[in-house]
């Protein structure tokens, strides 16, 4: 049971052009998401992060966007740089409840930045 | 103050065999959790420790895995009689706290490969 999906398993922008990456979530549990960049070899870094009670959280050329009736939120990178090029996951979690920050992790989609 | 360590970066182990990876959580972080990464697929979670205590193992499979977080010392997940399913790249992340709304720090992860 795939309770957070990316559907899109890569994107391809041109660099300073916006990158959109998507993920759906489906337990109404979930009220705390994270984004997460990881590159070849390493860990996964946090990007950005929102509560359910907001709707936006910007962090320089990074914005999340949360809408919590259709279950759905977006990062937005604008504007997109080669360096940007990894792998960029969703994550969420019932950080109201007793989870102790357990992650739910989607399947990642594959941003690719090209000069 | 360094990140997250993980050893070893790659292990190599034949059917039957036991693997045994550990992590250095961040320094003044008590809170472990462990990932598994299969291919093609998103991180999933296995255990979150305490030191001393395991707090949620309800991702770990119950035969042939444990993990331990001892008051000294690296956490370490044992898997034991490895089979080739058990391939994948194992994450830990550490944190001050046992929140999400606390960023989680992910080491670079150990890739097991299982002959």
């Amino acid at each position: 049971d795939q309770q957070v999906k990316q559907n899109s398993p890569s994107l391809s922008v041109q660099e300073g052009r916006i990158s959109i990456l998507n993920c759906d979530y489906t337990n109404s549990m979930f009220d705390y998401f994270l984004w997460y960049k990881k590159y070849p070899a390493e860990g996964p870094t946090f990007l950005i992060s929102i509560s359910s009670i907001k709707d936006k959280n910007e962090d320089g050329r990074f914005t999340v966007f949360l809408n919590k009736s259709a279950k759905h939120l977006s990062l937005h990178i604008v504007p997109s740089q080669p360096g940007d090029s990894a792998v960029y996951f969703c994550a969420a979690d019932n950080a109201g409840g007793t989870s102790y920050g357990k992650l739910t992790f989607g399947q990642g989609t594959i941003l690719t930045v090209h000069p | 103050n360094a990140g997250v360590m993980q050893n070893p970066r790659h292990l190599v182990r034949r059917r039957g065999q036991e693997a045994r990876l550990r992590c250095s959580p961040m320094k003044g972080h008590s809170h472990v959790y462990w990932y598994r990464q299969l291919p093609e697929e998103g991180l999933k979670f296995m255990v979150y420790l305490q030191k001393e205590n395991i707090i949620d193992e309800s991702g770990m499979p119950k035969e042939r895995f444990s993990a331990e977080f001892p008051k000294e010392g690296p956490s370490i997940l044992r898997i034991q009689q490895v089979v080739r399913g058990d391939s994948a790249a194992y994450f830990c992340a550490s944190s001050p706290a046992a929140t999400s709304e606390e960023t989680q720090y992910f080491g670079p992860g150990t890739r097991l490969l299982v002959l």
